[in-house]
């Protein structure tokens, strides 16, 4: 089975902190993707990354900045965390090739105080 | 600009009945369309996906129906079980992107 796996599943911060949330998953996947949920808008995507080190805009990247230095993970950055982000985030990773499935982490709700 | 459009917020149906469950899109470079389901507090799972060239795909209580001229698509679950009271989301792919376009998610729930 694959397991994604997200560093917390909660965090509270304050506006202006850096915020890190950390993605992890184990099936070697080549993509990874972040995403985050508000009601009534689905879910968006953030930053996505088809390799190691490579990392591409989604339809809402600002505010944030993403790092991939090993395969296995994927962290997206609030640089300086506003009311706005707020959300619930949610990490996805797939195999290169011609599927198309992505498997989700069980997400971090970031409430920004 | 919304791609993928789900018109339903929820949907309330009794136990043993039908569920269906729609999704419009407006891209006609989309090639491959999912259906996620997501509890509270969970990450969206896989439930069931069809090709842009196919029209039907079955799958045990699931089946997604897809009419390309309408670009429309839909989700049955028969018989609908009060286990299936979750979120649905609809998803597409453009071709060769690797990427997923969600729509708003829509709430059903089951009553027993």
């Amino acid at each position: 089975d694959v397991k994604v796996t997200q560093s917390s599943r909660y965090l509270v911060k304050r506006t202006g902190e850096k915020v890190f949330l950390e993605c992890v998953q184990d099936m070697d996947h080549e993509n990874m993707f972040w995403y985050r949920q508000d009601p009534g808008l689905g879910l968006r995507l953030i930053y996505f990354s088809y390799d190691v080190k490579m990392k591409e805009k989604g339809d809402i990247p600002e505010g944030y900045s993403v790092s991939r230095e090993k395969k296995e993970r994927f962290s997206l950055i609030l640089e300086s965390a506003s009311t706005n982000q707020t959300s619930m985030y949610l990490c996805a990773s797939r195999t290169g090739g011609g599927t198309y499935e992505q498997y989700f982490g069980p997400g971090t709700r970031l409430t920004v105080t | 600009d919304q791609q993928v459009k789900q018109n339903s917020p929820s949907l309330s149906v009794q136990e043993g009945r039908i569920s269906i469950l729609n999704c419009d899109y407006t891209n006609s470079m989309f090639d491959y369309f999912l259906w996620y389901k997501k509890y509270p507090a969970e990450g969206p799972t896989f439930l069931i996906s069809i090709s842009s060239i196919k029209d039907k795909n079955e799958d045990g209580r699931f089946t997604v129906f897809l009419n390309k001229s309408a670009k429309h698509l839909s989700l049955h679950i028969v018989p609908s079980q009060p286990g299936d009271s979750a979120v649905y989301f609809c998803a597409a792919s453009p071709s060769n992107t690797g990427k997923l376009i969600f729509g708003q998610g829509t709430t059903l729930q089951v009553k027993p």
